[in-house]
């Protein structure tokens, strides 16, 4: 166990709709990762938030958006879902602006 | 464009015997370099990491050694165990920050007793 708690794990959605991805960081851990992982392919940076504040940004879509909020929790959100968009997403934490992170379990989004 | 490459979709080894996993990168501005292990409903986790000032790094069973003329790592597991079978992935960063990791996509290693 990572420490890093990722809800749902599972959730399916039809095209058009919006999601949220919920994600807990480690305790104390300020910086929160978002990667996604598509069928056969490697885990994409999407995004980094550190102590609320947007640090880099990887190849998010505009339809995609992230924040992190005072408690350090972080919410990814999806909307205008289409069928690509179906992937696990990933989210990872680590106590500073760099250095190890360590990944929670994912969410397995299935857009129909 | 696939920056980091790893071409072995899978691999097949026995028990007690080596494993090497292998990694490719295109971009000479990568100088830290790190190897994930995923188990199936899990979220990746770090196994072993090497910075390009080194061509060599052990940690136990695990060693991962790097080619900077190549651009290659590999990643030695010895002796292989069943508990090792895994999905390896190898990551790939300009500069230690973990952040904008480009990763490659996975290498399937089945351990069988």
């Amino acid at each position: 166990d990572s420490g890093v708690t990722q809800t749902p794990k599972h959730l399916i959605t039809a095209t058009g709709q919006r999601v949220t991805l919920r994600c807990s960081p480690r305790s104390g851990d300020l910086s929160v990762y978002w990667y996604q992982q598509s069928l056969d392919q490697g885990l994409q940076f999407l995004i980094q938030y550190y102590n609320g504040e947007e640090r880099a940004k990887g190849n998010i879509l505009e339809r995609f958006s992230a924040q992190q909020f005072p408690d350090l929790h972080s919410e990814l959100n999806l909307s205008s879902l289409e069928l690509g968009d179906s992937a696990l997403y990933f989210c990872a934490s680590s106590p500073g602006p760099s250095g190890e992170a360590f990944f929670g379990q994912g969410t397995r989004l299935t857009v129909v | 464009d696939q920056q980091v490459k790893q071409n072995s979709p899978s691999l097949s080894v026995q028990e007690g015997r080596i494993s090497i996993l292998n990694c490719d990168y295109t971009n000479s501005m990568f100088d830290y370099f790190l190897w994930y292990k995923k188990y199936p409903a899990e979220g990746p986790t770090f196994l072993i990491s090497i910075s390009s000032i080194k061509d060599k790094n052990e940690d136990g069973r695990f060693t991962v050694f790097l080619n900077k003329s190549a651009k290659h790592l590999s990643l030695h597991i010895v002796p292989s165990q069943p508990g090792d079978s895994a999905v390896y992935f190898c990551a790939a960063s300009e500069g230690t920050g973990f952040q904008k990791l480009v990763f490659g996509t996975g290498t399937r290693l089945l351990v069988s007793p």
